[in-house]
């Protein structure tokens, strides 16, 4: 039972590069997110995908873009990569979007924008 | 969102007994609280979550005081595999689709010395 995967796990971009964060769960799982980790500030969220269909902004969208593609899958796209997007990015997924199921992290895709 | 406060880090011999606290005086009603554990170069895994009074599981307990504006995650007997960042989180469970409580803090490090 792999959980949630991502690819890839090292990319390195150069400003103004576009690409593509893959994220899939073999949970069943309805709800997925996509989180930014970065050195001191803890885990932001980018986007979430309440159920399949849907997807909402989170606390920092800006220079992001998803695409939930099917309940197993929900990607996260950068246009026009930014060295300010440097980071370490995780994706998760959970039964349902209320605080009461827990989130299931993958183990991150380390990207750096030089 | 109800904000919450961590320590920043705390150090700990093998064997004792860690007791981490957490403190969201804005917490709400419906709000409930819930703990990660992150180790480097992975995501954060789920440990616990409570409502009120106490809760405890194979993994820690968790203490929350009557009037909820603090809660204490409690780690018995940690050992060096302890060693992670602790993650305290508050939000509503019943606002399904809200971003604002998938919101990670900084959390606080937890180094277990032998």
């Amino acid at each position: 039972n792999a959980g949630v995967t991502q690819t890839p796990k090292f990319q390195v971009l150069k400003t103004g590069q576009s690409m593509t964060l893959q994220c899939a769960q073999d949970m069943n799982h309805n709800s997925m997110y996509w989180y930014r980790q970065d050195p001191g500030m803890g885990l932001r969220l980018i986007y979430y995908s309440a159920s399949e269909g849907t997807t909402d902004k989170g606390e920092v969208p800006n220079g992001y873009n998803v695409s939930r593609l099917n309940k197993r899958e929900f990607s996260l796209r950068l246009e026009s990569a930014a060295p300010s997007q440097t980071s370490v990015y995780f994706c998760a997924s959970s039964e349902s979007p209320v605080l009461n199921s827990p989130l299931h992290f993958g183990n991150g895709t380390r990207l750096t924008v030089t | 969102l109800a904000k919450t406060t961590q320590p920043i880090s705390m150090d700990s011999y093998e064997g004792q007994e860690v007791n981490i606290t957490c403190s969201h005086n804005n917490i709400a009603t419906n709000d409930y609280i819930t703990w990660y554990q992150q180790f480097p170069s992975q995501g954060p895994r789920f440990i616990i979550q409570g409502y009120k009074t106490k809760v405890t599981n194979e993994v820690a307990s968790l203490f929350i005081p009557a009037d909820r504006k603090s809660s204490t995650l409690s780690l018995p007997r940690v050992s060096l595999s302890d060693t992670a960042v602790y993650y305290c989180l508050v939000g509503d469970i019943e606002r399904a689709g809200s971003a604002r409580q998938l919101t990670f803090g900084s959390g606080t490090q937890l180094t277990v010395l032998p």
